[in-house]
C-alpha cells in the first residue's frame, strides 16, 4: 500500500516563474491536505481539499497560490509568479473518508522543496 | 501569542538518558492532540496520538493537562535513533486542520 506521493521532490524556480507540486494520496484516501515549512518554521496549515472541492483554505496566501483536486488524477498546488520568499517545504497529508467532524490521523508525503532563485 | 508553543532546544543527552518535552496551546477550544517526530529534511511522522487519561507506547509516554493546557512526551532509555525534531501538534473539533508547534530538537549522543 504506497503512501503519500509528492512530485517533484526538488523544484528550482526563477522569480515570475510558476511552479506546480503534485500529490497523490495515500490509497482510499480522499482528504488532502497542503502544508507548507519555511526555513527554522513549524508546519503551517495552507489548504484542505477533498474531490472536486475546496473545503477550508484559510491558511492560503490570497494571491498567486491556488490547489486543486480534480475528480481523476492528483492534487495539484500551484504559485505563479513565485518569488524568493515562496521557497521553502511544501508538504501533502492525507486521511480517510470519514465525515469531515471525525479527526483522521493524517498521513504525510516526503514534501516538495521548492527553491526560488 | 502563537498557537502551539515548544522550547526548540536543542536537548543533548547521553544514549540511555530520559528526556522529557513539554508544550503549551492557547486554544482551549483544541480537542486533539499528537506527538509528530520530523528527522532532518524528511516529512513528519505520527509518533503517538496524546489521550486525556495518558498513554504509553514502549519508551515513549504521553501525558495531557486540559487544565493547564499543555501536553508532554517522555522518552527512557534514549536511543541515537531518537535524535530527531519532535513537534507538538493540536486539532480543534470540526476544523481538520493541524496546528503544529516550532518543534523541539534532541540529539541523543553516544
Amino acid at each position: 500500500n504506497a503512501g503519500v506521493m509528492q512530485n517533484p521532490r526538488h523544484l528550482v524556480r526563477r522569480r515570475g516563474q510558476e511552479a506546480r507540486l503534485r500529490c497523490s494520496p495515500m490509497k482510499g484516501h480522499s482528504h488532502v491536505y497542503w502544508y507548507r515549512q519555511l526555513p527554522e518554521e513549524g508546519l503551517k496549515f495552507m489548504v484542505y481539499l477533498q474531490k472536486e472541492n475546496i473545503i477550508d483554505e484559510s491558511g492560503m496566501p490570497k494571491e498567486r497560490f491556488s490547489a486543486e483536486f480534480p475528480k481523476e488524477g492528483p492534487s495539484i498546488l500551484r504559485i505563479q509568479q513565485v518569488v524568493r520568499g515562496d521557497s521553502a517545504a511544501y508538504f501533502c497529508a492525507s486521511s480517510g473518508s470519514k465525515a469531515a467532524a471525525v479527526q483522521e490521523t493524517q498521513y504525510f508525503g516526503p514534501g516538495t522543496r521548492l527553491l526560488v532563485l | 501569542r502563537k498557537e502551539v508553543e515548544q522550547d526548540p532546544g536543542p536537548f543533548n543527552v547521553p544514549e540511555g538518558a530520559t528526556v522529557a518535552f513539554n508544550c503549551t496551546y492557547s486554544n482551549s477550544a483544541s480537542q486533539s492532540f499528537f506527538w509528530y517526530r520530523q528527522d532532518c529534511r524528511k516529512e513528519p511522522k505520527l509518533l503517538m496520538s496524546v489521550y486525556s487519561s495518558g498513554n504509553e507506547d514502549g519508551r515513549f509516554t504521553a501525558q495531557l493537562n486540559r487544565a493547564s493546557q499543555y501536553i508532554s512526551l517522555l522518552i527512557r532509555d534514549s536511543k541515537l535513533s531518537d535524535s530527531a525534531t519532535y513537534l507538538c501538534v493540536v486539532n480543534n473539533t470540526g476544523f481538520q486542520k493541524l496546528v503544529f508547534g516550532t518543534g523541539t530538537r534532541l540529539l541523543v549522543s553516544p
